[in-house]
């Protein structure tokens, strides 16, 4: 079950910019942020950024996350065909000591 | 580098304990801040997680989860094995286990996961 909220969708056209938000609550992305990551069809989930917007070595610059308040957001610039993938946030929640992932949201380039 | 597999049985019976198996390398779990998870995947739903042991031995568990899973880990041999009792076709899943960055706290890297389907 997914403990953070993302919109289940978004579609964006070829080189256009994608801002993919994630929800939870003060327990959880309000208090470390969140992390992303990538799963493209039959294949594992791929880091993007860790929680404070640090990306791994080797990531893309096009992908950058940023955090408000209980929202996390991760923004794809100049959108690519291989950017089509299902995009996940996750968390630590300190008052279930659980990690908490989001629904995930599919990204479509058009 | 860091690599993670899992192994284990592809089809398990309904009420059958299910015992999954994390190889890993490129980093040791006596480290501190290290850690390996557990998160499954329903075919085509999203990601849930399960479990997580720490370089300590401290565990945690999904709430929901917690009254049937075991996380354990065998340093020598470079595993975590994780139990899962009283299994049920809803579990059918991708299971995946990842390493716990010591710095950032996040899982960073994935194993390619094993699909368990719980099927009489």
């Amino acid at each position: 079950q997914a403990g953070l909220t993302q919109p289940p969708s978004v579609s964006k056209g070829l080189r256009q910019t994608a801002t993919l938000t994630c929800t939870g609550n003060s327990n959880n992305v309000g208090n470390q942020g969140a992390a992303w990551l990538q799963q493209h069809q039959g294949h594992p989930p791929k880091l993007l950024s860790y929680r404070g917007n640090n990306r791994p070595s080797g990531i893309s610059e096009r992908f950058s996350a940023s955090g408000s308040g209980n929202t996390a957001s991760l923004t794809i610039t100049g959108l690519q065909p291989e950017d089509e993938a299902d995009y996940y946030c996750s968390a630590w929640d300190s008052s279930l000591s659980a990690w908490v992932f989001g629904g995930g949201t599919k990204l479509t380039v058009l | 580098q860091i690599t993670l597999k899992e192994s284990g049985p592809t089809l398990v019976k309904p009420t059958q304990t299910l015992t999954l198996t994390c190889a890993f390398s490129g980093f040791s779990l006596t480290t501190s801040g290290v850690g390996v998870g557990w998160i499954r995947q329903p075919p085509t739903k999203a990601l849930e997680w399960l479990a997580l042991i720490y370089w300590d031995g401290a565990e945690r568990y999904s709430p929901s989860l917690k009254s049937r899973l075991t996380i354990t880990k065998d340093t020598s041999k470079s595993q975590v094995v994780l139990t899962m009792t009283n299994m049920d076709p809803v579990d059918t899943s991708i299971y995946y286990c990842a390493h716990r960055n010591a710095v950032y706290g996040d899982l960073d890297y994935w194993g390619q996961g094993t699909l368990v389907t719980v099927s009489s």
